[in-house]
């Protein structure tokens, strides 16, 4: 099992829609949680952290937890076509020391 | 949110030469930073872990001798790929954590081209 899993889609959704992003992670260890979007050619830029289990909202974003399922999601409310990126989900692991983990990402296409 | 910075943005060099990379958290003093690398519509590829005043932790299968790093201060680190080959043209980021449990700051990226 991989340490950090995402569907690596391409997910597609019209414009104004909600976009749905999972993550999965295996450490039921773990504290910390990110989601970061990268854009083509670009370098990831964090969204959001989240380090509790619930949700957490910021504006068009809602980053949710449930560390007893082991899973991480990111909504992304009335989605435009700028959203359009890769969307890396991060974990922080006990492994020698902190260690992020990134999952492969999930392409998201919003449609206009 | 923090900034990191990084110098050059893009390098071209020719096969054999070396070339040095520079990663600035210019707002944070950074604990630990970190060298990723990118190949075309691949994900990041970790390549080592930084601590300053210590040696640069490197993944496996990253070759030490090759990509020197040096985390100089808090706040600088920099990667060296020496004797560089046409593999090894790829897009290398260099992120900044503050602390231990807390996210990365990624810097813009270097797109390195070896001819």
């Amino acid at each position: 099992q991989k340490e950090v899993e995402q569907n690596s889609g391409p997910l597609s959704v019209p414009e104004g829609a909600i976009a749905s992003l999972n993550c999965t992670y295996s450490d039921r260890g773990s504290q910390s949680f990110f989601w970061y979007r990268q854009y083509s050619g670009k370098s990831p830029e964090l969204i959001m952290s989240i380090y509790s289990n619930g949700d957490k909202e910021d504006g068009r974003f809602t980053a949710q937890l449930n560390k007893a399922s082991q899973y991480v999601s990111l909504l992304i409310r009335d989605s435009q076509p700028s959203d359009s990126a890769t969307y890396l989900c991060a974990v922080n692991i006990r492994k020698g020391g902190f260690k992020t983990i990134f999952g492969a990402g999930t392409r998201l296409f919003v449609k206009a | 949110g923090a900034v990191v910075s990084q110098h050059p943005s893009w390098v071209i060099c020719k096969s054999g030469t070396s070339v040095k990379i520079e990663c600035r958290s210019l707002d944070f003093q950074a604990t630990t930073m970190f060298w990723y690398r990118q190949f075309p519509k691949q994900s990041l590829m970790l390549m080592a872990t930084s601590n300053e005043g210590s040696k640069a932790t490197y993944e496996q299968g990253v070759e030490k001798d090759k990509f020197l790093i040096n985390h100089a201060s808090l706040t600088l680190s920099t990667l060296t790929v020496t004797s560089a080959h046409p593999e090894d043209s790829s897009f290398y980021i260099c992120s900044a954590r503050l602390g231990s449990v807390y996210e990365q700051y990624f810097g813009p990226g270097t797109r390195l081209t070896v001819t």
